[in-house]
């Protein structure tokens, strides 16, 4: 069965730090990549969305996800976090055609200023 | 508001009693999902909807659960003779589906305890 890894459970970080959230599939085949970010008492939102094309994807908020093929990987990056930047994060993958997501178990972030 | 929307956002029960949550995707929407997702996990799949068609039940969909989606619109989700094990959050998405690109917009979900 498909599944959705991602490490980093819990990750503690300093405003201005930089951040990388790693996120490995198993999945063989096409896929479709996304972030979502889940903030303190908020709903579940669309960071960034890999289809095809440059593996290097852009999202809100200064985000960027590279799609590594060969690593099966999908790990989110910020150069530089905020204190509002301190959510859960969830790595998602969707089969190419699939329809429904696979989500890992999510990463806690939280920014202290 | 022209998000997703779930209702009621909050759901106490006792064990044995039967629940309904209501989802109202986004205006032309054309497929439908519900997850659940407990503490400390991701959310997990458990059916979906293109139009008024279920097309897909997850095998976490044990017999006590129904999905519906009657006008192709709004759905709901029955959960009979509750447990505590289906004590969990209950959320909704909606895209529009167009070929292999598909964005999935998620409510906020409906929190369910079952004492």
């Amino acid at each position: 069965a498909q599944s959705v890894s991602q490490h980093n459970h819990h990750v503690i970080l300093s405003e201005a730090a930089s951040l990388e959230l790693g996120c490995n599939y198993s999945y063989g085949g096409t896929v479709n990549l996304f972030w979502y970010v889940q903030y303190p008492g908020q709903h579940l939102q669309l960071l960034l969305k890999y289809f095809s094309g440059d593996p290097l994807v852009k999202g809100i908020k200064g985000f960027e996800a590279e799609f590594i093929k060969s690593k099966f990987s999908f790990n989110l990056r910020k150069p530089s976090v905020q204190w509002s930047d301190t959510a859960e994060y969830f790595c998602a993958v969707e089969k190419g055609g699939g329809n429904k997501l696979t989500f890992g178990t999510g990463t806690q972030l939280k920014v202290e200023l | 508001d022209t998000g997703v929307s779930q209702d009621p956002r909050h759901k106490i029960t006792k064990r044995g009693q039967n629940v309904t949550f209501r989802c109202d995707p986004i205006s032309e929407h054309n497929r439908l999902y519900w997850y659940r997702q407990t503490l400390g996990q991701g959310p997990e799949f458990l059916t979906y909807f293109q139009n008024e068609a279920q097309l897909e039940k997850s095998r976490l969909l044990s017999d006590r659960f129904s999905a519906e989606r009657p006008k192709g619109s709004f759905s709901t989700l029955e959960i009979q003779r509750t447990e505590q094990g289906d004590s969990a959050m209950y959320l909704c998405a909606s895209s529009l589906a167009t070929g292999s690109r598909e964005t999935q917009y998620f409510g906020p979900g409906t929190r369910l305890l079952v004492l």
